[in-house]
């Protein structure tokens, strides 16, 4: 059975930082891995896909990559602002699917708070 | 807004009763996804559409929850006799269900608190 752990659970830094959060999955069989922005009561943002044949992927100040082969991922946000407060899921698509299956298994989660 | 769209966003019950959700997804999508995301947890599977067949139900939807797509088109889902442990984000997402890297687009959710 796939799990997916995101380290750290929670994570505080002033404005203006370079920071990285982790997630690592425990079956490397992935199709794609998908990270989403969730903010407080509100449903899934999608920030990045990844295929399963990429090693990243960047939209502006976000950059993610992805090495199957050792389970991880890592989404790199550069010069962090207030409005990035938020919860950063990463979530993986199963194996053999064509990136068609949308049953995916997340993270808990890492609780990011930017402070001014 | 040609997003997936989910009704209500909130929802407060007493416990025993019964509750439904709705779901539409993006138009031209025939794959629908249902997922639960309780306190400090990621989102978890419950069920998933091909148009209107019902193809797979994670353990975690007891015989008090039961989902429909009548048409293909939009989706319901029913949890009957609530219990305090239901109290959830209800999540709703849709694709097109057809090979390629394309990224999972959600609804903004139902919160349900049973009280």
């Amino acid at each position: 059975k796939q799990e997916v752990t995101q380290i750290p659970a929670a994570l505080s830094v002033p404005e203006g930082e370079n920071l990285v959060l982790n997630c690592s999955f425990t079956d490397s069989a992935i199709y794609n891995l998908q990270w989403f922005r969730q903010d407080p009561g509100k449903g899934l943002t999608s920030l990045l896909l990844i295929q399963s044949s990429q090693r990243e992927q960047t939209s502006g100040r976000l950059n993610a990559s992805l090495d199957k082969s050792s389970g991880r991922s890592t989404l790199y946000i550069a010069a962090s602002q207030p409005g990035d407060s938020a919860t950063y899921l990463c979530a993986v698509f199963p194996p053999n699917s064509g990136g068609s299956n949308y049953k995916l298994t997340f993270g808990k989660g890492t609780l990011l708070t930017v402070n001014p | 807004d040609t997003g997936v769209s989910q009704d209500p966003r909130h929802k407060i019950t007493k416990r025993g009763q019964n509750v439904t959700f709705r779901c539409d997804p993006i138009s031209e999508h025939n794959r629908l996804y249902w997922y639960r995301q309780t306190l400090g947890q990621g989102p978890e599977f419950l069920t998933y559409f091909q148009n209107e067949a019902q193809l797979e139900k994670s353990r975690l939807l007891s015989d008090r929850f039961s989902a429909e797509r009548p048409k293909g088109s939009f989706s319901t889902l029913e949890i009957q006799r609530t219990e305090q442990g239901d109290s959830a984000m209800y999540l709703c997402a849709s694709s097109l269900g057809v090979t390629g890297a394309r990224a999972a687009f959600f609804g903004q959710g139902t919160r349900l608190t049973v009280v």
